[in-house]
């Protein structure tokens, strides 16, 4: 079990600029989970899968932000057209689906927009 | 509509001494609980979670939690901090049976030597 691993770690890109981020969650877990964590607040929950299918979408912040996962099992997290503001932590977590579900975070991809 | 509030952006305690990080929450249904923690530019590691089994939940690192139904609290302890304990703590609830979490804004713990 290697957990959960997200690439990349880092990313500087100027506004306008469109960026992909990937999340590869543990193994066997079937969910998986995108956060936006901004400087002083706990993180936000932007959309999540079950398998390859996107459950909820409605939270994610702008029709700028997309997110994929096509064999259900590595995603990506896109966000066209960077602006300052999007400038975060992006977190991604996955998990077991059922009563005890318990979602594992990786370390997370620190974006910042110039 | 479920939430979580945090009291206590910054709490700093002496090498040794009793860490209390405080957590209420609000749910219309019966909660899961999760407090999880996080070191500098790094991700989420959960610390400990109620799911109904126990009032009293024993976490890592030596950290505990009780779950107050009356108090719709869920406050996070360690009898004797350590340096290493120095971190931002987060109080989380999941969501119903969407699985997702929503955090509070997250505590800062410093320990002086």
């Amino acid at each position: 079990d290697t957990g959960v691993s997200q690439n990349p770690r880092h990313k500087i890109t100027k506004r306008g600029q469109n960026v992909t981020f990937r999340c590869d969650p543990i193994s066997e877990h079937n969910r998986l989970y995108w956060y936006r964590q901004t400087l002083g607040q706990g993180p936000e929950f932007l959309t999540y899968f079950q398998n390859e299918a996107q459950l909820e979408k409605s939270r994610l912040l702008s029709d700028r932000f997309s997110a994929e996962r096509p064999k259900g099992s590595f995603s990506t997290l896109e966000i066209q057209r960077t602006e300052q503001g999007d400038s975060a932590m992006y977190l991604c977590a996955s998990s077991l689906a059922g009563a005890q579900e318990t979602q594992y975070f990786g370390p997370g991809t620190r974006l910042l927009v110039l | 509509a479920q939430s979580v509030t945090q009291l206590g952006s910054h709490v700093s305690v002496s090498e040794g001494a009793l860490v209390l990080l405080r957590c209420n929450y609000s749910s219309s249904v019966p909660p899961y609980l999760f407090w999880y923690v996080q070191y500098p530019n790094q991700g989420l590691q959960l610390l400990l979670k109620y799911t109904s089994a126990a009032t009293l939940v024993k976490g890592i690192n030596g950290f505990e939690a009780e779950f107050k139904k009356s108090e719709t609290s869920f406050h996070l302890t360690k009898p004797s901090a350590h340096m290493s304990d120095a971190a931002e703590y987060f109080c989380a609830v999941r969501r119903g049976s969407q699985g997702n979490l929503i955090f509070g804004k997250g505590t800062k713990l410093s320990v002086k030597p």
